[in-house]
């Protein structure tokens, strides 16, 4: 139930295409949705989030799209660039109880191609 | 921009040594977190602290890992001794109080056992 499945592993989009990827989660007490960007020998950098009372949400060529009754949701990435090569994770944030927990996927790599 | 701060960047050592790991996180920061990075996989929850004190180290091999943050600022992540399957990357994040979902990666320490 703590689990965030992620799909694809890896994502071959052409320079201008759109990337979508795609996660899903069982936990409803999971109440914040992050998606974070990872280039190699880096740690992982906050790119976008959303909450569950929201169905999607807007930062440039970035988009989270929510679906609360499915419990899924994904990033697109429009007028994909080279520059965004990188590997990406879904996240979700436990808050309950003494600990709050934030539950990662098992990340995608995206390779755009010029 | 405030930035986590880690070090060594890179390490390699043998199996049985002892290595240990330095965080910073970002000024007035409370909480921080260790999480150890497998390649091809998500973060993975290590240990979190609320200042000084420790509140979830459930996933944290007891046995050989041990992490401390004395004045509730910066922290050190020790392995001793390291094993060939603690080959990983090291991150450590962290947030302030009021937004504790709002999680700051560090760059990470890549660690190699050999």
């Amino acid at each position: 139930q703590q689990q965030v499945k992620q799909s694809p592993q890896s994502l071959i989009v052409q320079k201008g295409g759109i990337s979508i990827i795609n996660c899903a989660y069982e936990n409803t007490a999971f109440d914040y949705f992050p998606w974070y960007q990872q280039f190699p020998g880096k740690g992982p950098a906050l790119l976008i989030a959303i909450r569950p009372d929201v169905s999607e949400k807007k930062e440039g060529r970035f988009t989270i799209s929510f679906n609360k009754s499915a419990k899924q949701f994904s990033l697109h990435i429009m007028d994909s660039q080279p520059g965004d090569s990188a590997t990406y994770f879904c996240a979700a944030y436990h808050r309950g109880g003494a600990t709050n927990k934030l539950i990662f996927g098992t990340g995608t790599l995206l390779a755009v191609q010029p | 921009e405030a930035e986590v701060a880690q070090s060594p960047r890179y390490k390699i050592t043998e199996k049985s040594q002892a290595v240990a790991f330095w965080c910073d996180p970002i000024s007035g920061h409370a909480t921080l977190y260790w999480y150890r990075q497998i390649l091809g996989q998500g973060p993975e929850l290590l240990v979190q602290f609320q200042d000084e004190s420790v509140v979830d180290d459930s996933q944290l091999p007891k046995d050989r890992f041990s992490a401390e943050r004395l004045k509730g600022v910066d922290s050190t992540l020790k392995i001793q001794p390291a094993e060939l399957g603690d080959s990983a990357m090291y991150l450590c994040a962290s947030s302030s109080g009021g937004l504790a979902e709002l999680q700051y990666f560090g760059p990470g320490t890549r660690l190699t056992v050999t």
